[in-house]
């Protein structure tokens, strides 16, 4: 398809356990970005990929949380040692430079 | 640093009432500014946006206009469908550097028949 892919839809996990989230971005698109969405809280900025430079990393949460971006195009979201507070939905969005931002349907995780 | 603040809802509207949903932002520098919208079921996308002060976005009957002496975006339709019903985001971005949105907390808009 033609949108920002995201899997899996929803992720179930026990607290403890690790968890990795995929994001296909929009093909060509240099610019892709994961954010959390929790109820109530509305859409926290996690991390920022731009072409080759080195990622914004300022909005992870802890050490627990990494992500990368392989060939400039898929990015992995991994969450060690999962906790409670760490149920939202994560959500991945590409852009070209200077134009809109386009958003996946999100993973939504939830720590049991 | 760069936050928005928008209302809170939720907020309720009957069929073709008027529609405001504030915003107001703190930034360094002029951000660009953005209302982004999240229907039941789908995912965020972008309704409208505005770069520079004054600037009117619109879009689908919405619209909003970069305030820079009041740092505010406010949303406004002069009247509302059914179909409006939705999660409003406020966002903005910053020129330069790390060019990441920062948003609001949404704002969810009930419309009813």
């Amino acid at each position: 398809g033609a949108g920002v892919s995201q899997s899996p839809s929803n992720k179930v996990t026990e607290k403890g356990k690790d968890v990795e989230l995929r994001c296909d971005p929009i093909s060509g698109h240099t610019a892709l970005y994961w954010y959390r969405q929790s109820l109530g809280q509305g859409l926290e900025f996690l991390i920022y990929f731009q072409g080759n430079s080195a990622p914004d990393k300022s909005g992870l949460p802890s050490d627990r949380f990494s992500a990368e971006r392989t060939g400039g195009s898929v990015s992995t979201l991994t969450i060690q040692r999962t906790q409670q507070e760490d149920s939202a939905v994560y959500l991945c969005a590409s852009r070209f430079v200077g134009e809109k931002l386009f958003f996946g349907s999100g993973t939504q995780l939830s720590v049991l | 640093g760069n936050s928005v603040t928008q209302m809170e809802g939720p907020v309720t509207l009957s069929e073709e009432a008027f529609l405001t949903i504030n915003c107001t932002y703190t930034a360094t520098g002029y951000p660009s500014l953005f209302w982004y919208v999240q229907y039941p079921g789908e995912g965020l996308q972008l309704l409208l946006k505005a770069t520079k002060a004054d600037d009117k976005g619109s879009n689908k009957g919405f619209e909003a206009t970069y305030r820079k002496e009041t740092t505010s975006f406010h949303l406004e339709k002069g009247s509302v469908q059914v179909s409006d019903s939705a999660v409003y985001f406020c966002a903005l971005r910053t020129q330069g550097g790390s060019e990441k949105l920062v948003f609001g907390k949404g704002t969810k808009l009930t419309v009813n028949p």
